[in-house]
């Protein structure tokens, strides 16, 4: 069975430091990995997509790296701001239509 | 543009009673639809996806189940609601099924 892990569970920041966010997973057998955005109340938003094939995909001031064979990926946010605050979701696709996603971690970007 | 509807947004019902939400697609066809619940202090969890009209899959055993008596429409539905069926509702789409999935709005169910 599929495990997603977090970590950190949450993270606080000053405005403009450079931040990881770290995700591992326990089944090297994926298809790809995501990376989302929940704001407060809200929906998911879909931040990057990774296939199982690529090493990493960048969108703007972010950045997510796949290391399949180890289990890991990180999401790189560069200069952040308060408009960052949100739970960060990393999801991972292993079957047929399904993704295990991670607790997800807390982010706060104090100005 | 793809759009994703779901309501009620919040909704707080009884022990014991029924529910019904529903989810509903514009701008695309044939998506695969999903539910999914987001329970305090747990992560997301699948609860059916669709591949097509009237074919549910459901991924855990539990009170709910799940229509989709359109192309563009996945209805969530129990006979009679538990306390433990209290959390926060999410709906999906995606066009394949291991594409990017597109989240709904989200529905906050309290039952009491």
């Amino acid at each position: 069975k599929q495990e997603v892990t977090q970590i950190p569970a949450a993270l606080s920041v000053p405005e403009g430091e450079n931040l990881v966010l770290n995700c591992s997973f326990t089944d090297s057998a994926i298809y790809n990995l995501q990376w989302f955005r929940q704001d407060p109340g809200k929906g998911l938003t879909s931040l990057l997509l990774i296939q199982s094939s690529q090493r990493e995909q960048t969108s703007g001031r972010l950045n997510a790296s796949l290391d399949k064979s180890s289990g890991r990926s990180t999401l790189y946010i560069a200069a952040s701001q308060p408009g960052d605050s949100a739970t960060y979701l990393c999801a991972v696709s292993s079957g047929y239509s399904t993704l295990t996603f991670g607790k997800g971690t807390m982010l706060l970007v104090s100005p | 543009s793809q759009t994703i509807h779901q309501w009620p947004a919040t909704l707080v019902q009884p022990v014991g009673s029924p529910l019904s939400l529903e989810c509903t697609v514009e701008g695309t066809s044939n998506p695969n639809l999903y539910w999914y619940r987001q329970a305090a202090g747990r992560g997301l969890q699948l609860l059916f996806y669709s591949v097509g009209i009237g074919q549910i899959s459901s991924e855990v055993p539990q009170n709910l189940s799940a229509s989709r008596p359109q192309d563009r429409q996945f209805i969530l539905s129990s006979k009679k609601l538990l306390l433990s069926d209290s959390g926060f509702y999410l709906c999906a789409w995606s066009f394949g099924s291991t594409d990017t999935q597109y989240f709904g709005p989200g529905t906050r169910l309290t039952v009491l």
